[in-house]
């Protein structure tokens, strides 16, 4: 049973330039949500996605962007990169509940650097 | 607002040694959820435990334990006769209810020396 997986595992950019992280859930789950994680910090939640639309969304600016696909697939868009962005990006997959709240399974993240 | 704390940036400790790890919540909703989770050099966020906040008994798997105490606001995580596979950074998280949003503490970097 494949848990999340995120590709690619490193990224180069330099600022101002664009880039697409991709994220696949683990079997069975249909909401993925996106952390960053600065270095010496903890994850900070940028949005999650269900139904292919977004549902929740962190104190992040419009230039963090994403998209969910029917196979619950999940792309997160930078644009306009600063050197601030340069962190750990991980996905989290659960099942959607309307009650309980479900543990989030994490993937082994993409880090990115902004030159 | 919604805030984690864990004001215990890194422990090291020799093998077989306790360790506790401490975490204060700061939160107005009635009903939450607390987390912690571990991640390895790999990068890998791992799930070791999830608790609402109606049960406040303590818990124990294997060599973890957890004390969650409401009148406090906390919920620390003690490792028994740690190994060195227990080197990783510990992070306690908090979520309201009908979310999956998890607001992290800044993490423990735990050492466990041979």
């Amino acid at each position: 049973d494949a848990g999340v997986t995120q590709s690619p595992t490193h990224l180069i950019k330099t600022r101002g330039q664009q880039v697409t992280l991709r994220c696949s859930p683990k079997s069975g789950h249909d909401t993925v949500s996106w952390y960053q994680q600065a270095l010496g910090q903890g994850p900070q939640f940028i949005f999650q996605y269900y139904e292919e639309e977004e549902r929740q969304r962190g104190n992040f600016p419009d230039r963090f962007s994403g998209h969910q696909f029917p196979n619950y697939s999940s792309e997160l868009n930078v644009n306009a990169l600063l050197l601030g962005d340069s962190a750990l990006y991980l996905c989290a997959s659960s099942r959607r509940r309307q009650s309980t709240n479900e543990k989030l399974f994490f993937g082994s993240g993409t880090q990115l650097s902004v030159l | 607002a919604q805030k984690v704390t864990q004001a215990q940036t890194e422990i090291s400790v020799v093998e077989k040694e306790d360790v506790t790890l401490d975490c204060v919540y700061e939160t107005r909703d009635t009903t939450y959820y607390l987390f912690w989770y571990k991640q390895p050099p790999s990068g890998e966020l791992v799930f070791l435990i999830r608790r609402n906040s109606f049960d406040e008994q303590n818990e124990i798997s294997g060599r973890y334990s957890w004390n969650f105490q409401k009148s406090t606001s906390s919920f620390n995580f003690t490792i028994t006769a740690s190994q060195v596979v227990d080197s990783a950074v510990y992070f306690c998280a908090l979520s309201g209810t009908y979310t999956d949003k998890l607001i992290f503490g800044t993490g423990t970097r735990l050492q466990v020396f041979p």
